[in-house]
């Protein structure tokens, strides 16, 4: 059962654009992280949200949690040839075991 | 403060071969979690250790994997008896608690089985 579902799984876009990358889920969670990894390396953590309508911004991205923490965006404004990478959602169930679940991804490309 | 260290960084065994799997969790996290990762894909669960404690283990093959976490030294997958299935990219994280606060993530290991 995929707990968490990403949209799009792939993203092409050209330099200056904006875009938004979406995380879904039927479950609640206790909180959501957004990482980003590149070819060869370890996700790297973005951001973490806890509170349900929480909004942070980190230069040009920006995230959001659902109002009833079961869903995340991110989206980035004017983006860049070194955004690209994956972007992974993980999140805690709320309840659960305090193992983080994750998203298949998004493999977004910008192109100069 | 070094990250969390991931050992061998590319790993090749034959079939029927065992596999080790190293990780050392950031100084002062108690809390390790393994993950693994099929091209194009996410993050798949599939141990969660305490030191010298397996608290979730859902997300393991039943046969042929094991992991630990013992007082001294770093944490341990092994895969006995690999298959060409068990070809991925396996990541550790740690954190000082629990998920509830940051995980950090290794570079990953290359296993390759041929």
């Amino acid at each position: 059962t995929q707990l968490l579902e990403q949209s799009p799984q792939f993203l092409s876009i050209q330099e200056g654009e904006n875009l938004t990358v979406y995380c879904n889920s039927s479950s609640v969670f206790s909180s959501l992280q957004w990482y980003r990894q590149e070819p060869g390396e370890g996700p790297v953590l973005l951001v973490t949200v806890v509170t349900g309508g929480e909004v942070k911004k980190l230069k040009r991205l920006t995230f959001q949690f659902g109002d009833a923490r079961k869903d995340s965006s991110l989206h980035i404004t004017a983006a860049q040839p070194g955004d690209t990478g994956l972007y992974l959602c993980a999140g805690e169930p709320q309840g659960g075991s305090e193992k983080l679940v994750f998203g298949k991804g998004t493999k977004l490309t910008v192109n100069p | 403060n070094a990250g969390v260290m991931q050992n061998p960084r590319h790993l090749v065994r034959r079939r029927g071969q065992e596999a080790r799997l190293r990780c050392s969790p950031m100084k002062g996290h108690s809390h390790v979690y393994w993950y693994r990762q099929l091209p194009e894909e996410g993050l798949k669960f599939m141990v969660y250790l305490q030191k010298e404690n397996i608290i979730d283990e859902s997300g393991m093959p039943k046969e042929r994997f094991s992991a630990e976490f013992p007082k001294e030294g770093p944490s341990i997958l092994r895969i006995q008896q690999v298959v060409r299935g068990d070809s991925a990219a396996y990541f550790c994280a740690s954190s000082p608690q629990g998920a509830d606060t940051e995980a950090f993530f290794g570079q990953g290991t290359r296993l390759t089985v041929v």
